[in-house]
């Protein structure tokens, strides 16, 4: 299996600042013969399913507010709040679709400071 | 606008089976390229993909190593729906479990991954 590890754990950030996280999964998942990184991104508020923000390492869903990005190849990637809103207070979550069994890094849980 | 709205109890006693239902609005059980999975998600273990089921001319399998020996996961197509069953459960089966949509052979620029999932079902395995 892949293992996804994310850190940090937790963090807490000013609202309109920037607040960074970070996966890194225990082999490539880059596959070479597309150039793509089979990534993705998800944020889950209390009581809700798990949302869709990035997808490809840094393709943004549709709907998915700018300040969210994605950026990374292979093995490390880091996902971008670039100004926190009140909203984003959540936990974040990497998932590799590379194989199966897919997986999900442990979760980072954003709050404001 | 495809929408996924889980069934089932919420209860279960240990050694016996949790059974959950999916039902599906707005795409087909059958399409040749979506698959159909069930999440769970607890404390101590996190989100845990346990597995789907998916249709390419005849119907596919594919189940997380850890539950393998417990769980089928299957279609019915007669009422658009997928359904997981995970047998000889024990309390450590006890989590919030969510049915997912998503499209793996989709390349180009479009997301491939989970993208509609069900609300959600709190399964306590509790005698």
């Amino acid at each position: 299996d892949i293992v996804m590890t994310q850190s940090p754990d937790s963090l807490a950030v000013s609202l309109g600042e920037r607040a960074t996280i970070n996966c890194k999964s225990s082999q490539s998942v880059l596959y070479s013969s597309n150039n793509k990184n089979y990534l993705a991104w998800y944020q889950q508020r209390p009581g809700q399913p798990p949302k869709l923000l990035i997808y490809w390492a840094s393709a943004r869903e549709s709907g998915v507010p700018d300040r969210f990005s994605g950026s990374g190849s292979g093995t490390d990637f880091t996902l971008t709040i670039s100004s926190l809103q009140a909203e984003d207070v959540a936990v974040y979550y990497c998932l590799q679709y590379y194989g199966t069994p897919r997986t999900f890094g442990q979760g980072t849980k954003v709050e404001i400071k | 606008q495809v929408q996924l709205q889980q069934s089932g109890p919420g209860l279960v006693k240990p050694s016996q089976t949790l059974s959950l239902t999916c039902a599906i609005s707005g795409d087909s059980v059958s399409s040749n390229s979506a698959a159909w999975n069930w999440i769970r998600q607890s404390p101590s273990r996190g989100l845990e993909w346990l597995g789907r089921t998916y249709y390419r001319s005849k119907w596919y399998n594919d189940y997380t190593p850890s539950v393998k020996s417990r769980i089928t996961i299957y279609p019915d197509t007669s009422k658009n729906q997928f359904s997981l069953q995970l047998n000889s459960v024990t309390p450590e089966d006890t989590a919030v479990y969510y049915c997912a949509r998503d499209l793996p052979n989709r390349g180009g620029s479009e997301n491939p991954t989970f993208d509609y999932w069900g609300q959600g079902t709190l399964v306590t395995v509790s005698s």
